[in-house]
């Protein structure tokens, strides 16, 4: 079984601040990991992915996110956010093969800044 | 981009009545769709994964009777809600993919109520 812990469920920032969004997992099998983003009446989009290589993973609006196996982590981070990053953000998990794909979310972020 | 939409957006019902939900994916093929539920202030949960043609795999714990799914083309699944009961009340989430190893695109939701 695997599960993913969110640890904030809210995160006030102001804007051009640094920000980090927490995600710790657990499962018994290897992983693959994503952060997906939410903005206000639209659905999910991914954002960035982890499946194998590099354990630091970057998207293209200047977030970025590392793997670390060890402390199970996957936590998402921005040097400097955007007022237009307010969205709730979600960390998942899935496993490989035939699992691959069946997602296992965290209880999401919301993340709100502030002018 | 790749686009899932769903309709209806938010739907009230009678308790007994049954629900159908569609999802489509709008300018792309997706073999697999999948079923997502979220309880307020939870995580997505994943209801069932389906396969255009084949037979819907539910996860454990989701009644296959009660949460019938259909994927007969590959831009269409639906989820019908029979029966449905105040507990039915939820916020449901469909995700369309091309293959079940690619990335997976999610609809904007339906909020079901059941009085």
């Amino acid at each position: 079984a695997q599960s993913v812990t969110q640890l904030d469920s809210q995160v006030p920032v102001f804007e051009e601040a640094p920000v980090e969004l927490r995600c710790n997992y657990s499962s018994s099998v290897s992983v693959y990991l994503f952060w997906y983003v939410q903005y206000p009446n639209q659905g999910l989009q991914l954002l960035l992915k982890y499946l194998s290589g590099s354990t630091l993973v970057e998207s293209i609006n200047g977030f970025e996110a590392e793997f670390n196996k060890s402390q199970t982590s996957f936590h998402l981070r921005k040097p400097s956010v955007h007022i237009s990053d307010t969205a709730e953000y979600f960390c998942a998990v899935s496993g490989g093969g035939t699992s691959y794909g069946k997602l296992t979310f965290g209880q999401g972020t919301i993340l709100t800044v502030h002018p | 981009g790749a686009v899932v939409s769903q309709h209806p957006s938010w739907v009230i019902c009678k308790s007994g009545t049954s629900v159908k939900i569609e999802c489509r994916s709008l300018d792309f093929q997706a073999t697999t769709m999948f079923w997502y539920r979220q309880f307020p202030k939870q995580s997505l949960m994943l209801m069932a994964t389906s396969n255009e043609g084949s037979k819907a795999t539910y996860e454990q714990g989701v009644e296959k009777d009660k949460f019938l799914i259909n994927h007969a083309s590959l831009t269409l699944s639906t989820l019908t809600v029979t029966s449905a009961h105040p507990e039915d009340s939820s916020f449901y989430i469909c995700s369309a993919a091309r293959t079940s190893q690619e990335t997976q695109y999610f609809g904007p939701g339906t909020r079901l109520l059941v009085l």
